[in-house]
Parts: structure tokens; sequence; C-alpha cells
């Protein structure tokens, strides 16, 4: 695709149920990013995968946060038993390739709502 | 105290106005970019730097190594150009750290 998409955008869900959030890069890119961004607050790192490995989950906020990407493209977050704390804009990036003279690519954003 | 701190955090401008919206970071850093969020929208990335200054269009950005400093200057500014501008750094650890934003209204 042309840019990194998310899905769905917007997501109510009541407390306790599971929810799967999923991204789609752009095709061949190698690294990706999810980020978690409060009401007002920049976005703060969750995990990070370079093709299919996870690199780097030390964001992820707890065990009930799990993520994967397990062909290299296609990512999905999964968040267990969801708490009113878990509302956020969840976004996703991706880049080309590793390290910092990449260029990162957001994705629109899926906005979780725990009621 | 956060690693990557902006200023100001909410800035209102008259149409046509220079404006400097300023990030400053405490860690070692290879790139800083510079980031454009519209309410509801997603992110766009507007420039990636490691050194001296970046120009595209009206909006010029600056970084200074030594003093871990770096701006973000639009000329002339424009209603479409209301946002939230975000700074984010990456660091040693391999992540991009992001500012908590500049909140951008400009007024016609």
């Amino acid at each position: 695709g042309a840019g990194v998409s998310q899905s769905p955008r917007y997501k109510v869900a009541k407390r306790g149920q599971d929810v799967a959030l999923r991204c789609d890069p752009i095709s061949g890119h190698v690294s990706l990013f999810w980020y978690q961004q409060a009401l007002g607050q920049g976005p703060e790192f969750l995990t990070y995968f370079q093709n299919e490995a996870q690199l780097d989950k030390s964001g992820l906020p707890s065990d009930r946060f799990f993520a994967e990407r397990p062909e290299g493209s296609v990512s999905t977050l999964k968040i267990q038993r969801t708490q009113q704390e878990d509302s956020a804009v969840y976004l996703c990036a991706s880049s080309r390739l590793t390290g910092a003279d990449t260029e990162a690519f957001f994705g629109q954003g899926t906005r979780l709502t725990v009621v | 105290k956060n690693e990557v701190e902006q200023s100001p955090q909410n800035l209102t401008a008259q149409e046509g106005e220079f404006i400097t919206i300023n990030c400053s970071y405490s860690v070692g850093i290879s790139a800083l970019h510079w980031l454009q969020q519209h309410p509801g929208g997603g992110i766009v990335s507007l420039f990636m730097l490691s050194s001296g200054k970046k120009k595209h269009g009206r909006l010029i950005a600056t970084i200074n190594i030594q003093e871990k400093h770096s701006s973000l200057h639009i000329t002339a500014s424009h209603p479409r150009d209301s946002a939230v501008y975000i700074c984010a750094v990456w660091g040693a650890t391999n992540k991009l750290i992001f500012g908590t934003g500049t909140l951008l209204a400009v007024q016609p």
C-alpha cells in the first residue's frame, strides 16, 4: 500500500474484553514500532520489530499486552482484559531500514476507548 | 524530567507571523525528527536531521548537537499550519523518544 495502514480506526471495548489492533506497514519495511499516545501527551514507545523478530518490548506496560509480527510484515498488538487506563491512541510506524538515519512513516492510529 | 522537552506547550499566532518551536533533549542522539500531527490524524514526518539546518517550503529546522537543542521555524504562518508539532529523538536505545508536543493554532 501507499502508507502504513491501521485497523480499526476506532475501537470501543468493555472493561475486561480482549482487543486486537492491526498494523499493515509499508511493503518491504524492515522496522516496525508500536507507540501508545494518551490524550494530550506525546507517543510512548511500546515495542519494536525488525522483520519478524521482536527486539525490544520494554515499553509494554503489563503482561496483558502482547505483540507479534509472525511473517515480518503485518503486526498485531493484542491487549487482554482491557482496563480503563488502556484508553489511548495506538500508533504504528514502519521504516525501510534499521537505525537512526531512516525516516519513519506513521499510521493514522487506532483510538481505543475502554468503558 | 522528560528526556525530550518542548516549548512552548501551546502557541497561538496570527496568520503571517514567524513561528519558532523549541526542543531540548538530555540524551545522546543520532538523529532528531520533527513531526506534525493533525487532530484525529496520523503523524507526518517533517524533517529528520542530525546536524545543521534543513528547509522545506516555509518550514526550517535547525539543530545544535553541542547544545542539545533544535528549533522548528514556520515562516508566513497560515491557518492550515495549525496542528501539534512533535520533536522526537533517536537515542542509543534504538527507538524514538518523543516530546509532549506543541499545540499551534494560527488564527486568520
